[in-house]
């Protein structure tokens, strides 16, 4: 059974600061990793993702990827009240597996001003 | 069409009701997925489709559950016999190729079971 663990929160951060939202996966085989936004009674809307160790940035964004310790991250800088929204984080095996999606349960962001 | 599409965005069955949801994907896009999400829960991948083949419908959860994309374009998921345990949000997605290529998820049903 794959799993992808999250934090359910609510994560509480104040506006400006950077928000730090963690995910584990059990696969080890694992190759991409999505972090997708979801705003309530709103569909998934992608925002990153990862398939090689380390970081990478777009904008405000950074995704962080530890495969050694299974460990993906996603950070936002200089948050936003908008950013208020649930982050899913989805694993999928990649190549010479199943090409499905496992999607954590997402952490709530609440971004106060 | 510009993203994807679903109807109806609101369902209420009694129990029992057999429903059908609808999912237009992007166009030319060849992989359909369906999933369920539960409220504080992430999408359950229900089934897979590339073009008009069903590949994956290891996540559906009873034989109540059927899934159809005929021509490889629209989708249809249909629930005989309606439970209140299928009350969820039935989210579509669609992707340009196969493998890892990014889904693009349209609005959902929200199907509530009386």
């Amino acid at each position: 059974q794959k799993e992808v663990e999250q934090n359910s929160g609510p994560l509480s951060v104040p506006e400006g600061a950077i928000a730090s939202l963690n995910c584990t996966y059990s696969d080890r085989g694992s190759q991409s990793f999505f972090w997708y936004r979801q705003y309530s009674g709103k569909s998934p809307e992608l925002i990153m993702f990862i398939y090689s160790n380390g970081d990478k940035e777009d904008g405000r964004f950074t995704a962080q990827l530890n495969k050694a310790s299974q460990y993906v991250s996603l950070l936002i800088r200089d948050s936003q009240p908008s950013d208020s929204a649930t982050y899913l984080c989805a694993v999928n095996p990649g190549p010479g597996g199943s090409y499905i999606p496992t999607f954590g349960r997402g952490t709530s962001l609440i971004v106060h001003p | 069409g510009a993203g994807v599409s679903q109807s109806p965005r609101y369902k209420v069955a009694k129990r029992g009701q057999d429903v059908a949801l609808r999912c237009d994907p992007i166009s030319g896009h060849v992989s359909l997925f369906w999933y369920q999400q539960a409220l504080g829960q992430g999408p359950e991948f229900l089934t897979y489709f590339q073009n008009e083949a069903q590949l994956d419908k290891s996540g559906l959860p009873s034989d109540r559950f059927f899934a159809e994309r005929p021509e490889g374009s629209v989708s249809t998921l249909k629930i005989q016999r309606t439970q209140q345990e299928d009350s969820a949000v039935y989210l579509c997605a669609s992707s340009s190729g196969t493998g890892e290529s990014i889904q693009y998820f349209g609005a959902g049903t929200r199907l509530s079971v009386l």
